[in-house]
């Protein structure tokens, strides 16, 4: 298994451009999420997903849109991207039964100039 | 929406000593308390976690340990060693989402 994989590694966008993070996983997990981490600010949920289908907001949703049409895939669109959304980004997902962690993406690491 | 808060934010032990970081949430309602251990450029490792019927669990040098009426849970690494060094995260989850602490970045000195 690959787990859980994010691509690009690194991305330069300019301001009020727009750009889609790609987020999979093969572990046929339920739950995935999105989120974003900031120097002295932990890790911030942006938007999470509990089936294909089914989207919600987390703390921080305002600037990103979410879709989950399947399981494995869950693609983080920027709409217009601004500097205050430079940062790193993490997916993540997890089992809806048995244990609760959840398992990390290797993130994208995101600048907006 | 729930509030976690972890200290200290930087912890340096001599290799040998033990280590260990607390954290406190708001939302009584949290049922989870997830431990990750983060390495320069990757993502967060889950390395224990502790539900909220039990008090304490252990997992070789790693224990955590949960007061729920203080609303307060606490990573302790024991013997530590040079490969402990990190930042780490705790969580605390009253469903669907989870709230992280801000991180405490661990040096282990040989």
């Amino acid at each position: 298994n690959a787990g859980v994989t994010q691509t690009p590694k690194f991305q330069v966008l300019k301001t009020g451009q727009s750009m889609t993070l790609q987020c999979a996983q093969d572990m046929n997990h339920e739950y995935m999420s999105w989120y974003r981490q900031d120097p002295g600010m932990g890790l911030r949920l942006i938007h999470y997903s509990v089936g294909a289908g089914i989207t919600d907001q987390g703390e921080v949703p305002n600037g990103y849109n979410v879709s989950r049409s399947t399981t494995e895939d869950f693609p983080l669109r920027l709409l217009s991207a601004a500097p205050s959304q430079t940062s790193v980004y993490f997916c993540a997902s997890r089992s809806a039964g048995g244990t609760l962690g959840q398992y990390f993406g290797p993130g994208t690491r995101l600048t907006v100039t | 929406g729930e509030n976690v808060e972890q200290h200290p934010s930087t912890l340096s032990v001599q290799e040998g000593d033990s280590a260990v970081i607390k954290c406190t949430y708001s939302d009584s309602a949290s049922n989870y308390f997830p431990w990750y251990k983060q390495e320069l450029g990757k993502g967060p490792q889950l390395i224990i976690d502790i539900r909220s019927n039990v008090g304490e669990k252990k997992d070789q040098r790693i224990a955590v340990t949960l007061n729920k009426t203080a609303k307060h849970f606490s990573l302790h690494i024991t013997e530590t060693q040079p490969e402990d060094s990190a930042v780490y995260f705790c969580a605390a989850s009253p469903g669907n989402q989870f709230y992280f602490g801000t991180g405490t970045s661990l040096t282990v000195i040989p």
